[in-house]
């Protein structure tokens, strides 16, 4: 199992330019999350899918973000008009469900580092 | 509202000392808590350490412990002996049972053991 794959891992853009980051989640989970990690506001929610349906993007900056999860097996996040402070790490985790009960554990990828000069 | 708050960082213990990381919670919009403790170890991805769902149980893996207490709304994570390998980043983590809600991350606690 290769675990949750992001890609690019690191990505440098100028301001303005458009921004595509990547998740592959595990296979055979039903659901993907995206957050952002700065150090000035941790680690934050964005957006989550679950069998491929939006369900949630209330930590979506509502201008120049934007979720995508076309297929099982991936999802992406595009940020349109990059600025620097949109500089961050970016998090997909997924998931799939225990039991009947209690919170999917979420799995983490190792993160896209978006650097916007 | 929902929230985590955890002891602040850098944390500095020496090798075989005990180790415990304050973790409380504000769960006004969640019925059954569940919660998580996560590792980032230095060049790895954010993993799971452990998890308990049920108030009042404790969870452990690779000798650190939390017990969930939903009297005092906590969720302290402690070792007896700590090893240099345990210097990480550390955070504490709410979610419900409600199955795929996003989880709600503290600050995270930077962890350094000296040999």
């Amino acid at each position: 199992n290769a675990g949750v794959i992001q890609t690019p891992r690191h990505k440098v853009t100028g301001k303005g330019q458009e921004a595509t980051l990547w998740c592959e989640p595990i296979s055979g989970h039903s659901a993907v999350f995206w957050y952002r990690q700065t150090i000035v506001q941790g680690l934050e929610f964005l957006t989550y899918f679950r069998n491929q349906a939006p369900i949630d993007d209330s930590g979506m900056p509502k201008e120049r973000f934007s979720a995508q999860m076309p297929n099982q097996s991936h999802s992406t996040l595009k940020i349109q008009s990059t600025q620097p402070q949109d500089s961050a790490v970016y998090l997909c985790a997924s998931s799939s469900r225990q039991g009947r009960t209690g919170q999917d554990t979420q799995y983490f990828g190792p993160g896209t580092r978006l650097l916007v000069l | 509202g929902d929230s985590v708050t955890q002891t602040e960082g850098p944390v500095t213990v020496s090798e075989s000392e005990s180790l415990i990381i304050n973790c409380t919670y504000s769960a006004t919009s969640i019925a059954y808590p569940n919660l998580f403790w996560y590792v980032r170890y230095p060049g790895e991805g954010l993993q799971l350490l452990l998890k308990v769902i049920t108030a009042g149980q404790k969870g452990s893996s690779r000798g650190f412990e939390a017990t969930y207490n939903k009297e005092t709304t906590s969720f302290h994570l402690q070792k007896a002996s700590v090893q240099e390998s345990d210097s990480a980043v550390y955070y504490c983590a709410l979610g419900d049972d409600q199955g795929g809600r996003a989880l709600i991350f503290g600050t995270g606690t930077t962890v350094s053991v000296s040999p």
